[in-house]
């Protein structure tokens, strides 16, 4: 099974700051799909960005872009202009592209905290 | 319009107990998923339906036992709670196609807590 790896825990920012949280995979597949997921204290898992492995271009979505580096296999995540709303649990999350497969793998977590 | 929907949202029970946990799409996707996380915050997929049929059955104990009567539901008996079933259980839904990158959406999830 693929392993998703998230190597902070815990990380914090000012408001209006940049931060960048981490995210590394294992895996032997050549196509798949990365995922961001957010989970502020409702629970509620809200999808913030997606990047397909065949795309060389990076995706952003307003404030949220992400460093995609297939070869060594990371993926992080750049929130820019950090707002308090940003506070959540963050997760990265792998899906294969093999049609038999469709659930996610995720990543242990980092918590953010946004200092105002 | 809640487009994934979980009840009850909190469940509190007892050991030994049986318990069930409704899900509900109206997105007309086509799969559905059970996630489990637990109390360090880690999720992981337990089942996955499509089509009402199971495809993924991660090695979750039998006494886990999912339902889907439609494509639009997707339910999770659990018997004989033990202390270890404790977790947040999210359902999420999707639509299966292949090499397409869907978005599944997930339910707001509900938490178990078994005493």
């Amino acid at each position: 099974a693929q392993t998703v790896t998230q190597s902070q825990p815990e990380m914090s920012v000012q408001e209006a700051e940049t931060v960048t949280l981490s995210c590394t995979y294992d895996t032997s597949e050549s196509d798949y799909y990365l995922f961001w997921y957010k989970q502020p204290p409702s629970r509620q898992m809200i999808l913030v960005i997606r990047q397909e492995a065949y795309k060389q271009q990076n995706a952003t979505e307003n404030r949220f872009s992400v460093n995609f580096q297939k070869a060594a296999k990371s993926f992080s995540l750049k929130i820019s202009d950090s707002q308090l709303g940003d506070a959540a649990m963050y997760f990265c999350a792998y899906r294969s592209a093999w049609s038999g497969a469709n659930n996610l793998f995720f990543g242990t977590g980092t918590r953010l905290t946004v200092i105002p | 319009d809640t487009a994934v929907s979980q009840t009850p949202k909190y469940l509190v029970t007892q050991m030994g107990n049986d318990k069930s946990i409704k899900c509900e799409q109206n997105l007309g996707h086509d799969t559905m998923y059970w996630y489990k996380q637990d109390s360090k915050k880690f999720l992981k997929i337990m089942f996955s339906y499509n089509n009402k049929e199971l495809i993924i059955n991660e090695t979750v104990p039998n006494r886990f036992s999912p339902k889907s009567p439609d494509k639009a539901h997707l339910n999770l008996h659990i018997n004989s709670l033990e202390l270890g079933d404790s977790a947040v259980y999210f359902c999420a839904s999707s639509l299966w196609t292949s090499g397409e990158s869907d978005e599944q959406y997930f339910g707001p999830g509900t938490r178990l807590t078994v005493t």
